[in-house]
C-alpha cells in the first residue's frame, strides 16, 4: 500500500489560514490524492481530491507539488467546526486490488483556537 | 440530497453471535466500499463492491463478507463475533470506486461485542 506522512497535530487560530502538509512519495502517476475530515464518532467526510493541478472547492485548496510527492490541504480561514482530525489518502488507480480502497494513517489532529 | 444512511447506528452482541450491517449509498453511486475503524489498528479496508460483484478484499478473515443488491445498497455480515470485533463499521459509496471522484461515508454502525 502508498504510504503518507502527515503531522500527527496542528494548532491554529480562527480565521487564520491552515497549511497542513502530508507527504506520499510512493504514490504512482496516476494515483487520486484524497483528502478527508473526520469528528468523533463520525465517518470521514470528504473534503477535496486531485490528480495533478491544484484543486480547489468550497471548502478548501488542495496543492500538489510538481513532483506529486507531497500535498498541503490548505483551509483559507479556520473556522472552530474545522477542527477535526485530517487525513490524506492516496487512491491507488491500478483496478484489481485498488477498488474502491483508501488507504488511512493517523492523520493530523487540527486544533483551532477561538 | 440524501448521504449514505447506516443501519443501524449502534448495535451489541454477545461472542459466537452473527451480525448484518446495511448501508444505502447515495443514489447513482455503483461503488459501495466497508472500513471497519478501531482505536487501535484506525481505519482498515474491509471490502468494495461493484454491481453486485465483490472487486476488492482487504485482510480480514472470512468471517466478515458481503454483498450487494442490484439497487446498490450493500450488506456486510460478520459471523462468529468476538470481542475483537468490536469497532466502528463504515460504508462509503462512490460512482465508480476508482479514485476520480470523491468517497462519501456514513455515519457508521458502533458494534460492542460483550
Amino acid at each position: 500500500d502508498a504510504k503518507t506522512t502527515q503531522p500527527n497535530s496542528m494548532e491554529s487560530n480562527e480565521e487564520e489560514p491552515v497549511h497542513l502538509p502530508c507527504n506520499h512519495s510512493t504514490i504512482s502517476g496516476t494515483d487520486y490524492i484524497h483528502w478527508y475530515r473526520q469528528l468523533p464518532s463520525q465517518g470521514p467526510e470528504y473534503v477535496i481530491h486531485g490528480l495533478t493541478s491544484n484543486v480547489n472547492n468550497r471548502m478548501a485548496s488542495l496543492a500538489i507539488a510538481e513532483d506529486r510527492k507531497s500535498s498541503t490541504l490548505i483551509l483559507h480561514r479556520a473556522t472552530l467546526r474545522d477542527a477535526a482530525v485530517y487525513y490524506c489518502t492516496p487512491s491507488i488507480n491500478a483496478g484489481g486490488t485498488s477498488y474502491g480502497k483508501l488507504t488511512f494513517g493517523q492523520g493530523t489532529i487540527l486544533t483551532v483556537h477561538p | 440530497k440524501a448521504g449514505v444512511t447506516q443501519t443501524p447506528r449502534y448495535l451489541i452482541k454477545t461472542r459466537g453471535q452473527q451480525v448484518t450491517l446495511s448501508c444505502s449509498p447515495i443514489s447513482g453511486h455503483r461503488s459501495v466500499s466497508w472500513y471497519q475503524q478501531t482505536p487501535g489498528q484506525g481505519l482498515q479496508f474491509l471490502f468494495e463492491y461493484f454491481s453486485e460483484t465483490q472487486r476488492n478484499k482487504g485482510n480480514f478473515p472470512g468471517r466478515f463478507s458481503g454483498r450487494q443488491f442490484s439497487n446498490s445498497r450493500s450488506e456486510m455480515n460478520v459471523s462468529t463475533l468476538e470481542l475483537g470485533d468490536s469497532a466502528l463499521y463504515l460504508c462509503a459509496s462512490s460512482r465508480t470506486g476508482t479514485g476520480n471522484y470523491g468517497y462519501t461515508f456514513g455515519s457508521g454502525t458502533r458494534l460492542t461485542v460483550v
